[in-house]
């Protein structure tokens, strides 16, 4: 079982561009969920998705900010117009349904500049 | 909302020495309780976690954690630490068939060798 993963695991976007991040989750795996961890902070909870819906967005920025979780293929969080406050680390955790922890994938790092 | 706050952000220690990271969280009903590491680059893995019954959880690495319900304590110990256990460790709490994990902002270990 190859675990969640995520890629890329360094991205650079210029201000302004779109960044496009991937979760592939755990093989069995169908409920989704996005992370972000700002330096010296913990991690945010961003969305919590299962195939074609979103469960919960409560965590999401209102703007510029969006999640999918395809029938088929990965997960994708979507950042439109990147701004330099955006460089954090992603991670996105997967598990076979709401009451099991999580396993990590290894996170996306964003950096704008 | 729930929160979870972890009492030291920096702790350094030598090499057999003990090891206590304090976590509290402010929800007063049942929760599922968890400890995750992270090594330096590397993804969130689980050290253990708690859903009900024994409140003294063994976890991987030589980890243990004992949840005290009247304190809203669940905090992380090991008895003798070594160099490799260097890592930053979030405590996270869910509510039961809860959307997301709230984390804790994480405490840094250093151990001395």
């Amino acid at each position: 079982n190859a675990g969640v993963m995520q890629n890329p695991r360094h991205l650079v976007r210029r201000r302004g561009q779109e960044a496009r991040l991937r979760c592939s989750p755990m093989k069995g795996h169908s409920h989704v969920y996005w992370y972000r961890q700002l330096p010296e902070e913990g991690l945010k909870f961003m969305v919590y998705l299962q195939k074609e819906n979103i469960i919960d967005e409560s965590g999401m920025p209102k703007e510029r900010f969006s999640a999918e979780f395809p029938k088929e293929g990965p997960s994708i969080l979507r950042i439109q117009q990147v701004v330099r406050g955006d460089s954090a680390a992603y991670f996105c955790a997967s598990s076979p349904d709401r009451a099991s922890g999580y396993t990590f994938g290894s996170g996306t790092r964003l950096t704008v500049v | 909302a729930q929160s979870v706050s972890q009492h030291n952000h920096h702790v350094i220690l030598s090499e057999a020495a003990s090891l206590e990271l304090g976590c509290n969280y402010s929800y007063g009903g049942t929760v599922n309780l968890f400890w995750y590491v992270q090594y330096p680059g590397q993804h969130l893995q689980l050290l253990l976690k708690y859903f009900s019954g024994d409140p003294l959880v063994k976890g991987i690495k030589g980890f243990e954690a004992e949840f005290i319900k009247s304190k809203f304590s669940f905090n992380l110990r090991k008895p003798s630490v070594q160099w490799s256990d260097t890592a930053e460790y979030f405590c996270a709490v869910t509510e039961p068939y809860g959307n997301k994990l709230v984390f804790g902002a994480g405490t840094i270990l250093r151990v001395k060798s």
